[in-house]
């Protein structure tokens, strides 16, 4: 069976740092992943996919994900984030259903 | 841009009632899923449709809640009776193959 694991539930930063998000699949098959962002009483918005070819894909708002295999993570990037940026965070795999992670909830302080 | 619809934004019911929510995907999107979202947890998905057959179920409470997807176009999600612990997020999305889903807005159920 296929999971998705976000390893951490909240993650508060200072605006303008850098951040990581990290994300861990399970899988026997070869999958598809993506990252969703979800602002409050809103549907998910696409922030990037990997489906294959260059292990490191970039996204919108400056997002960027790396495809590390070997150790069956995509953890999520961005080197500088904005107070726009809060917002709940979600790991996805596709392998035949598309299945979430848990979510981790982003907080940029002033 | 093409948007998945879904209605009501909002619904409140009372427990024991019946409940639908509706979803009309994008245009030519074969596959349709119906997602619950309980406040502060990841989209659990219920039911997952290709064109108008089911193709996953396997988490839907299927003593109280229904699918379908008549003609393979637009969906309705049912519950009844609704139950306390129904209160939650419910999110559609639809996908012309496994490459990206669209969302749509969603309904915020609260059952009292």
């Amino acid at each position: 069976a296929q999971s998705v694991t976000q390893l951490d539930s909240q993650v508060p930063v200072f605006e303008e740092a850098p951040v990581e998000l990290r994300c861990n699949y399970s899988s026997s098959v070869s999958v598809y992943l993506f990252w969703y962002v979800q602002y409050p009483n809103q549907g998910l918005q696409l922030l990037l996919k990997y489906l294959s070819g260059s292990t490191l894909v970039k996204g919108i708002n400056g997002f960027e994900a790396e495809f590390n295999k070997s150790q069956t993570s995509f953890h999520l990037r961005k080197p500088s984030v904005h107070i726009s940026d809060t917002a709940e965070y979600f790991c996805a795999l596709f392998s035949g259903k598309l299945i979430f992670g848990q979510g981790t909830t982003l907080q940029v302080k002033p | 841009e093409a948007e998945v619809a879904q209605s009501p934004r909002y619904k409140i019911t009372e427990k024991s009632q019946a409940v639908a929510f509706w979803c009309d995907p994008i245009s030519g999107h074969a596959t349709l899923y119906w997602y619950r979202q309980i406040l502060g947890q990841g989209p659990e998905l219920l039911v997952q449709f290709q064109d108008e057959s089911v193709v996953d179920d396997s988490q839907l409470p299927k003593d109280r809640f229904s699918a379908e997807r008549l003609k393979g176009v637009d969906s309705t999600l049912k519950i009844q009776p609704a139950e306390l612990g129904d209160s939650a997020m419910y999110l559609c999305a639809s996908s012309l193959e496994g490459s990206r889903a669209f969302f749509g807005q969603g309904t915020r159920l609260t059952v009292v």
